[in-house]
């Protein structure tokens, strides 16, 4: 079974620029994690996707940041236009489980991808 | 608010000798706590995680963690370490129904051989 793939790998643009980032979680995954770890700073949550809907954007740094998951299976975060701080690796995660409806769901493990490192230059 | 506190960010041990990670944990109810493990060019892998009952669990690769509520910490071990275990490790926590997990700095293994 294929795991969470992320691509890009990497990402080298100048400020200013448009980045989007792709992640395809495992099939059949309704739970969707978008997080990021800037250098020298730990992970942090940037939303959660229950299928197509967005269940929580509470750690969306800015307006500047767009995430969908057309369809309820992969997902794009867009950076526009893109800053320094915006520099990191972004992972994304996927779980199973029918978002907030079960228990079971809830405590379904997430899986990682490898991450995507963007630079802002 | 959550937070996870890991105090080590660099840790080197010789293969086969033991290895204890400190992670401290700031929640006022009890808390869902994990490790993760990063290798080079890898994602973040669940080493185990601890919901309730047992305070000791067990996970892969032969690491262990023990919860511990009077000292708000959840410590990961191994009693022998092998080169491959050379990472990154994280401990996180999440809380009551907010499916987020709120992470530590992380704490980075080199081992010697």
């Amino acid at each position: 079974e294929a795991g969470v793939t992320q691509f890009p790998s990497h990402s080298v643009i100048e400020k200013g620029q448009t980045v989007t980032l792709r992640c395809d979680p495992i099939s059949g995954h309704d739970n969707l994690y978008w997080y990021r770890r800037v250098m020298g700073k730990e992970i942090k949550f940037l939303l959660h996707f229950v299928k197509e809907s967005k269940q929580d954007e509470s750690g969306m740094p800015n307006n500047r940041f767009l995430a969908e998951r057309t369809g309820g299976t992969y997902s794009t975060l867009k950076v526009q236009p893109a800053e320094l701080e915006d520099s990191g690796v972004y992972f994304c995660a996927s779980s199973q489980g029918l978002g907030t409806s079960g228990r079971e769901g809830f405590w379904n493990e997430q899986f990682f991808g490898p991450g995507t490192r963007l630079t802002v230059l | 608010a959550q937070s996870v506190t890991q105090p080590d960010i660099h840790i080197t041990v010789s293969e086969g000798a033991s290895l204890e990670l400190r992670c401290n944990y700031s929640y006022g109810a009890t808390p869902y706590l994990f490790w993760y493990v990063q290798s080079p060019g890898q994602g973040l892998q669940l080493l185990l995680k601890y919901f309730s009952g047992d305070t000791l669990v067990q996970g892969i690769k032969g690491f262990e963690a023990e919860f511990k509520r009077s000292q708000s910490s959840f410590n990961l071990r191994k009693p022998s370490v092998h080169w491959s275990d050379a990472a990154e490790y994280f401990c996180a926590v999440r809380a009551g129904n907010n499916r987020k997990l709120i992470w530590g700095l992380g704490t980075s293994l080199a081992v010697n051989p």
